[in-house]
C-alpha cells in the first residue's frame, strides 16, 4: 500500500530555516515528490528526488534516503508568503505514474 | 508554462442531482489526468486516473459508478458526481500529466468546492 507521514504543523519565524520530515511504506515507488498549497489552491510542485541524496532549488532543498525510507523538505529564509501546507508525495508506476500524497504539514511563518 | 483548468471552481447542488467537473490542459497535451479528493486539513487522496480514448483506473475504493470520468480527447478530462450527496462535498482538483513521468510533469487544476445541500 501507500502510506507516508508527515507532521501536521510547524511553525517558524521569518529568516529561519525549517526542516520538513517524511517517512513512507510505499510499494513500487519510484521517487519523492514535495509539493507547496496555499488555503484553497492548486498544489504547486517544488523537487522531486528520484535517486538518494540531495537536491537544491534556491531556498528550497529536499532529501531522499531510500534505504531508510525518508526524506525532508529545506526550507531557507523564511519567507512569510511562505505559510501554507507542504505534502510529500510518492510516485509510484513508470507509465501510469500515481503520486500519492502525505497528510501535509502546515507551516506558519511568524514575522 | 503549463496551465490545467479547472471548471466550476466552485458549486452548490441539490442532493440526489448530478454535476460534472471539467478540467482541460490550455497549452499541452496530457495523455494522463488524475483526479484528486481533498477533505479540510487533508491530504490528497488519488481518485483515479484517466488516459485519453480508455476507461478510467480507480482506486481502491473509489465507486467507478458514482465518479463517472471521460477523458474524450487530450486536453480534456471530465469528472462526473453522479445522485450527489452531503457527504460528496469535497475539493475536488485535478492534474494532467505532460511528457515523461517525472512530477515536474504534473500540473494541478485549482480545484472545484463542491457542496451538496
Amino acid at each position: 500500500g501507500q502510506s507516508l507521514e508527515q507532521p501536521s504543523e510547524v511553525t517558524a519565524v521569518e529568516g529561519a530555516i525549517v526542516q520538513i520530515n517524511c517517512t513512507y511504506q510505499t510499494s513500487g515507488f519510484y521517487g519523492l515528490s514535495w509539493y507547496q498549497q496555499h488555503d484553497g489552491g492548486a498544489p504547486t510542485f517544488l523537487s522531486y528526488n528520484a535517486l538518494d541524496g540531495l537536491e537544491e532549488t534556491g531556498r528550497f532543498s529536499s532529501f531522499l534516503s531510500r534505504s531508510d525510507s525518508y526524506g525532508y523538505l529545506l526550507l531557507q529564509e523564511l519567507q512569510m508568503k511562505d505559510s501554507a501546507s507542504y505534502f510529500c508525495a510518492g510516485l509510484r508506476g513508470s507509465t501510469l505514474g500515481r503520486l500519492y500524497f502525505g497528510r501535509g504539514t502546515q507551516l506558519t511563518v511568524w514575522p | 508554462g503549463a496551465v490545467v483548468s479547472q471548471h466550476p471552481s466552485w458549486v452548490i447542488c441539490k442532493s440526489g442531482t448530478s454535476v460534472k467537473i471539467e478540467c482541460r490542459s490550455l497549452d499541452f497535451q496530457a495523455t494522463t489526468m488524475f483526479w484528486y479528493r481533498q477533505f479540510p486539513k487533508q491530504s490528497l487522496m488519488l481518485m483515479a486516473t484517466s488516459n485519453e480514448g480508455s476507461k478510467a483506473t480507480y482506486e481502491q475504493g473509489v465507486e467507478k459508478d458514482k465518479f463517472l470520468i471521460n477523458h474524450a480527447s487530450l486536453t480534456l478530462s471530465t469528472l462526473t458526481v453522479t445522485s450527489a450527496h452531503p457527504e460528496d462535498s469535497s475539493f475536488y482538483i485535478c492534474s494532467a500529466r505532460r511528457g515523461g513521468g517525472t512530477p515536474d510533469g504534473y500540473t494541478f487544476g485549482s480545484g472545484t468546492r463542491l457542496t451538496v445541500v
